[in-house]
């Protein structure tokens, strides 16, 4: 399996802008996650789905930000618009429940600059 | 939620030695899983170990190891011989099954320095 693919790798926008991540998880993991790193807060958790449902998005910071995950195979992650304080590393994450061990498989991340 | 606190944001061990780093949490739980991720500086999130709370002894994963104290709530990583490809963030992180679901709660990272 390819893993967890993440893009784009890297994004640069100007404030105002929308932006758009994207997220592929490993086939057959039914929960995922997305996760914001930034270094003065760390890895914080913005929204979880599990089965394509959104379960927790107590973590998203405002109406900015929505997540959809229209399918098993795929899910978005939008910020519009965009704001400076929105840059940081995006992380989407998967697990299958059926494991039982808990381990999160993680994209490589997308690094999103706001000028 | 759950805290997680790593009290060392930076430590720095020599090739070949042992270095232990420091990873406490706050829960009412009894039933949870801990685990110590690796981020290199590529930004990949890596699985270090992994501990079960119901486990009394402690994980092992060949040059890592954990010291987990319960009552405590403390979970420590002993990272021996150290390499320099484990030079990298670690972050402990804590997950249960009942007010986060499947999610885990992070610490803020210990930045681990190997010298020659």
């Amino acid at each position: 399996d390819a893993g967890v693919i993440q893009s784009p790798r890297h994004e640069v926008t100007e404030m105002g802008q929308e932006v758009t991540l994207r997220c592929k998880p490993i086939s057959g993991h039914n929960s995922l996650f997305w996760y914001r790193q930034t270094m003065m807060r760390g890895l914080e958790l913005l929204i979880y789905f599990n089965n394509n449902v959104p379960i927790d998005d107590s973590g998203m910071p405002e109406d900015r930000f929505s997540a959809k995950m229209p399918n098993a195979s795929f899910s978005t992650l939008k910020i519009q618009p965009s704001e400076p304080r929105d840059s940081a590393v995006y992380f989407c994450a998967c697990l299958s429940e059926g494991e039982g061990n808990g381990e999160l498989f993680f994209g490589e991340g997308s690094r999103l600059t706001v000028l | 939620a759950q805290t997680v606190t790593q009290s060392q944001p930076e430590m720095s061990v020599q090739e070949a030695e042992t270095v232990t780093l420091s990873c406490t949490y706050d829960t009412s739980e009894s039933d949870y899983y801990l685990f110590w991720y690796k981020q290199p500086p590529s930004r990949q999130m890596i699985l270090v170990i992994r501990q079960e709370a119901y486990k009394q002894q402690n994980a092992t994963e060949n040059r890592f190891s954990v010291n987990f104290q319960k009552a405590a709530k403390s979970f420590s990583l002993k990272i021996s011989d150290s390499q320099l490809g484990d030079a990298a963030m670690y972050f402990c992180a804590y997950r249960d099954l009942l007010d986060s679901g499947y999610a885990l709660n992070f610490g803020k990272g210990t930045s681990l320095l190997v010298t020659p």
